[in-house]
């Protein structure tokens, strides 16, 4: 088990870039979170993948915000025309598709905006 | 939508005591939570879950308890070790999607 991996760890940017982080799921897991944390709170989620259909989007999820995950395994979260409040940890989870399986993160990439 | 609160902020306790942090929650339909512990520069490590059809888990140092009708839970950490100070979170899910909603975190400092 390597557990759920994300790339890059760190990103810094200027304002106004687009930036593309990947997240690398544990293997046969079907489901697939993506979670936005500031500093001093707790996760939020963004949006939802089972296998390659994207089932469920937040409302924190503008239009500047794609993801994607084309063949069912890794998926990537696109942020354009990056603004100072995208700074952010973004967090990826995978679970398996039966109810109430737990959900295991990733360490996380670091958004920071310059 | 629902609102998972979380308390207190912060604890400071005594190598050896014990530990509780509580949540409660808004949504009667939630029926999973699980808590998570995160270390600086990591992500959320899953640590313990409990359903809503328990009503007490336990594993080793660490118990959550369930109350369904007043909608809360609570983390139990017993004899507390220096290598426990991290930040706590606990969430619940409500639909079968799996979206969770967590609290805002505790921080924990065990002090040798």
């Amino acid at each position: 088990d390597t557990g759920v991996s994300q790339n890059p760890r760190h990103k810094i940017t200027k304002r106004g870039q687009n930036v593309t982080f990947r997240c690398d799921p544990i293997s046969e897991h079907n489901r697939l979170y993506w979670y936005r944390q500031t500093l001093g709170q707790g996760p939020e989620f963004l949006t939802y993948f089972q296998n390659e259909a994207q089932l469920e989007k937040s409302r924190l999820l503008s239009d500047r915000f794609s993801a994607e995950r084309p063949k069912g395994s890794f998926s990537t979260l696109e942020i354009q025309r990056t603004e100072q409040g995208d700074s952010a940890m973004y967090l990826c989870a995978s679970s398996p598709t039966a109810s109430n399986q737990p959900q295991h993160f990733g360490d996380g990439t670091r958004l920071s905006i310059l | 939508g629902e609102n998972v609160e979380q308390h207190p902020s912060t604890l400071s306790v005594q190598e050896g005591d014990s530990a509780v942090i509580k949540c409660t929650y808004s949504d009667s339909a939630s029926n999973y939570f699980p808590w998570y512990k995160q270390e600086l520069g990591k992500g959320p490590q899953l640590i313990i879950d409990i359903r809503s059809n328990v009503g007490e888990k336990k594993d080793q140092r660490i118990a959550v308890t369930l109350n369904k009708t007043a909608k809360h839970f609570s983390l139990h950490i017993t004899e507390t070790q220096p290598e426990d100070s991290a930040v706590y979170f606990c969430a619940a899910r409500g639909d079968s999607w799996g979206k969770l909603q967590f609290g805002a975190g505790t921080q924990v400092v065990v002090t040798p």
